[in-house]
């Protein structure tokens, strides 16, 4: 079942703008990861914040997670064209169980 | 890092046919795989999870006599769309697990169904 829920759907921006994916979710979770995609590719894993962890960086990735809201942020900082492609978040709810649950994705596209 | 395969990359099929998509874990083993279905412009959405050497478990929806999944040994995994259509079209990607919390995946199947 889609659990995560991602906005904006789309987002345009022109490079060396950041860029903000918020993404939210219904049920507890043990892990969040989100994972980029470029068209009619397989997934590329970006990062994985835990559920007692509040904020992770990763290079020019900034990722937020909110467990009171349900929500999670993905900050991609001094976007590049290269940058363009969908981003999608999923979680898992642990105890033993290790299938993730996709949310819709934002589609990004970064504009030189 | 984990490297997945999946082939064929891509297949066209005619409509009745059933086709067959291979996922191997290159260096690591997986008791459990994943896979997902992606329609066009949509996100990923969980089909079936196999053990190695059990039955796989289907989500709602999937019929299990017409995604035959077998997960015969801990590096090999088939996907097998039986009596294709063009509804099956999609992009099918597996996702081998291999340690607690490190899911991997492939680079994904583009199935076209004529």
């Amino acid at each position: 079942s889609q659990q995560g829920e991602e906005d904006p759907q789309a987002l345009s921006i022109q490079e060396g703008e950041n860029a903000t994916m918020n993404c939210s979710y219904k049920t507890s979770i043990n892990n969040l990861q989100w994972y980029r995609q470029n068209s009619g590719r397989g997934l590329v894993h970006l990062i994985l914040i835990r559920s007692n962890e509040r904020e992770k960086h990763s290079g020019r990735l900034r990722v937020t997670l909110d467990t009171s809201k349900k929500s999670s942020s993905l900050l991609i900082t001094a976007s590049r064209a290269a940058d363009t492609a969908s981003y999608f978040c999923a979680t898992d709810e642990g105890a033993g169980s290790y299938q993730l649950t996709f949310g819709k994705g934002t589609k990004l596209s970064v504009i030189p | 890092g984990a490297v997945v395969s999946q082939h064929p990359s891509w297949v066209i099929c005619k409509s009745g046919t059933s086709v067959k998509i291979e996922c191997r874990s290159l260096d690591f083993q997986a008791t459990t795989m994943f896979w997902y279905r992606q329609f066009p412009k949509q996100s990923l959405m969980l089909m079936a999870t196999s053990n190695e050497g059990s039955k796989a478990t289907y989500e709602q929806g999937v019929e299990k006599d017409k995604f035959l999944i077998n997960h015969a040994s801990l590096t090999l995994s088939t996907l097998t769309v039986t009596s294709a259509h063009p509804e099956d079209s999609s992009f099918y990607i597996c996702s081998p697990l291999r340690a607690a919390g490190e899911q991997y995946f492939g680079p994904g199947t583009r199935l076209t169904v004529t």
